[in-house]
């Protein structure tokens, strides 16, 4: 079965500088990675996904990340981040065109400080 | 555009008595659809989902289950709540099949079961 996990449950950054949000995945086969943004009291929204093709994926809101297979790795990251990114972030994956069964991070928490 | 509506947005219930929450759908035809529930604002448990009519899949054995009557129309319900069953439930849908294509959420329901 397929996995993501993401190492950090907080995440602190200072507005402007850069940010990274990490997660790293565990599957059998070739994996389709999604990353989420959740605002308080509020439902995930998409921010970019990994397919197939160039391991650098952009995204909504200035983010994007770049899907590593030698390490696993599907980092979501920012040049310059603003307040307003603070926020709940979930790596996904899934397993297959076919699959129906999304695997979801436990999240990391997201603040940006002025 | 599609638009995924959630009802109630919050919702105390006392231990014992019944549940209903609805999502639905608006926008496109044969999504499928997803329950999930969300415990102090951090990861997500997959509950249901559902790939048409009448069609639903169960994650975990509990207390709560699924129907789906028509075709963007999701509920999930429970005959007698337990307090654990308190959480942010969020309802989402994708366009079939799902491995290759990103969720949409619901703005969620907030339930206390006291």
């Amino acid at each position: 079965a397929q996995s993501v996990a993401q190492p950090e449950d907080q995440v602190n950054v200072a507005e402007g500088n850069p940010l990274t949000v990490k997660c790293t995945y565990s599957v059998s086969g070739n994996p389709y990675l999604f990353w989420y943004v959740q605002y308080p009291n509020r439902g995930l929204q998409f921010l970019l996904k990994y397919i197939t093709g160039d391991n650098l994926v952009k995204g909504s809101y200035g983010f994007e990340a770049e899907f590593n297979k030698s390490q696993t790795s599907f980092h979501l990251k920012k040049p310059s981040a603003l307040v307003s990114d603070s926020a709940l972030y979930f790596c996904a994956v899934t397993l297959g065109y076919n699959n129906n069964d999304m695997r979801f991070g436990a999240g990391t928490r997201l603040t940006v400080k002025p | 555009s599609q638009t995924i509506h959630q009802w109630p947005a919050t919702l105390v219930q006392p231990v014992g008595s019944p549940l209903s929450l609805e999502c639905t759908v608006e926008g496109t035809s044969n999504p499928n659809l997803y329950w999930y529930r969300q415990a102090a604002g951090r990861g997500l448990q997959l509950l249901f989902y559902s790939v048409g009519i009448g069609q639903i899949s169960s994650e975990v054995p509990q207390n709560l289950s699924a129907s789906r009557p028509q075709d963007r129309q999701f509920i999930l319900s429970s005959k007698k709540l337990l307090l654990s069953d308190s959480g942010f439930y969020l309802c989402a849908w994708s366009a079939q099949p799902v491995g290759a294509y990103e969720q949409y959420f619901g703005p969620g329901t907030r339930l206390t079961v006291t």
